[in-house]
């Protein structure tokens, strides 16, 4: 089936641990993007990522990084430096035309720190 | 700046009942995109609809419906005869502007409860 996966479903982490997010698509898509969700909250962006060896920020990047190195795979690492990462983060690419302004996501992952 | 505004926290509505979630928008950008998506419990974000900023022709999918009117920067979904499968999180959301990086802006979300 062709889609996103993200691993893994359920996280936790540890105070001062980085810990990383896995998100793979087989969609051929090139741009793809980090979304993270807090309760009664919408998605807000994290970084993208339109092309292979390249990345931006989003609106709330500090204390995230992430890599593109091939087109398939987009890893979020959430490290010690973000103050409150417990959140469920969803992965998505965006479609290719006619439909390259369609994101589509993956199933998530929920993040808890203990 | 871009924003989406959904003023509906939550909704519960009896099962057939017709019910309309609001959407606003704002943006400077003359060329834009408009989504809904639909998140049942288990988290993932299911596309329903996009609609593009030259196309206000309203649009009818089974007992699915949407409202975009650009005099009022608005974009309603309507569910017609409203069923239990339809309780989920409903998020109205923006995107485009002249460098198109597809980039989402989302509204706070709208949590619909259908009972039986």
């Amino acid at each position: 089936d062709g889609g996103i996966t993200q691993s893994p479903k359920y996280l936790f982490r540890k105070e001062g641990q980085n810990v990383t997010l896995s998100c793979e698509q087989n969609l051929n898509h090139d741009a793809m993007y980090w979304y993270r969700q807090d309760p009664g909250q919408g998605l807000r962006l994290i970084y993208y990522s339109q092309i292979v060896n390249d990345f931006q920020k989003g609106d709330i990047a500090e204390g995230y990084s992430v890599s593109r190195e091939k087109k398939e795979s987009f890893p979020l690492t959430v490290t010690s430096a973000q103050k409150n990462p417990t959140a469920f983060y969803l992965c998505a690419a965006l479609g290719t035309a006619p439909r390259n302004t369609e994101a589509f996501f993956g199933q998530g992952t929920r993040l808890t720190v203990v | 700046a871009q924003k989406v505004t959904q003023a509906q926290t939550e909704i519960s509505v009896v099962e057939k009942e017709d019910v309309t979630l609001d959407c606003v928008y704002e943006t400077r950008d003359t060329t834009y995109y408009l989504f809904w998506y639909k998140q049942p419990p288990s988290g993932e974000l299911v596309f329903l609809i996009r609609r593009n900023s030259f196309d206000e022709q309203n649009e009818i999918s089974g007992r699915y419906s949407w409202n975009f009117q650009k005099s009022t920067s608005s974009f309603n979904f309507t569910i017609t005869a409203s069923q239990v499968v339809d309780s989920a999180v409903y998020f109205c959301a923006l995107s485009g502007g002249s460098s198109n990086t597809g980039k989402l802006i989302f509204g706070q979300g709208t949590t619909l409860q259908v009972k039986p």
